[in-house]
């Protein structure tokens, strides 16, 4: 079965930076395109990052660009999320997520929501 | 960028209860919106995608529908496992976008 498991998560500086990673089992990887989401504590859910199935194309939130970045290891099955110059209203919990390959008769839909969410691991920036 | 608002941020209903929420984008897209469901402390979960296709497992009673700016997810009657919070999502253009979230509280 699928399974996201995010890690990395915890307190950090404001300034400072933190990585965050997902693993994923169960699915072929290097075919999916893989999302980071995050929720500020009360709120909610706010899109953060995309990374294409092969890494070509990645696309970002405006709230995070230039400052996050994201990567994968499609060998290691695993999808990054580097976080620097970390601001208060970056706390959140940040969940990764797989682009789901959703068809029908005439084939794969350009465009697929999410349909594999991990568990979500929190940042907290304080100063 | 492509802004959603949902309506009612919240909503009191009861059990057997048809419950409708609604979802506008500033502008006009195709079919590409998709509806979540969130409990407390749990990740999302993806209920209806393009609009209207109910995604494996989901129950029945959850449908969805629209096009261009205003898009709806019903509810057909409502159980005691569907309290919770539901998003919209566009998932047409980057950067995607969520509305703020409607609630559905026991009334």
């Amino acid at each position: 079965q699928v399974q996201l498991v995010e890690s990395g998560g915890g307190v950090v500086q404001t300034g400072r930076s933190l990585r965050l990673s997902c693993a994923a089992t169960g699915f072929t990887f290097s075919s999916y395109g893989m999302h980071w989401v995050r929720q500020a504590p009360g709120k909610g859910l706010e899109w953060v990052a995309v990374i294409w199935y092969d890494g070509t194309n990645k696309y970002f939130a405006d709230s995070v660009k230039g400052r996050f970045t994201i990567s994968r290891d499609n060998p290691k099955n695993t999808v990054y999320l580097q976080m620097n110059s970390l601001r208060a209203e970056d706390t959140a919990v940040y969940y990764c997520a797989r682009e789901g390959g959703f068809y029908d008769s005439s084939g794969y839909y350009p465009s697929n929501p999410l349909d594999y969410w991990g568990q979500g691991t929190l940042v907290t920036v304080s100063s | 960028d492509i802004q959603m608002t949902q309506s009612p941020s919240t909503l009191s209903a009861s059990v057997g209860d048809r419950v409708t929420i609604t979802c506008r984008a500033s502008q006009s897209f195709s079919s590409w919106l998709a509806w979540y469901q969130q409990k407390p402390g749990k990740a999302p979960r993806l209920l209806i995608y393009k609009t209207s296709s109910l995604e494996r497992g989901v129950p029945s009673r959850f449908s969805g529908s629209g096009s261009g700016t205003e898009f709806t997810l019903t509810i057909g009657s409502l159980q005691p496992d569907d309290f919770a919070t539901y998003y919209c999502q566009q998932y047409d253009s980057y950067p995607w976008t969520f509305g703020q979230g409607t609630k559905v509280e026991i009334k």
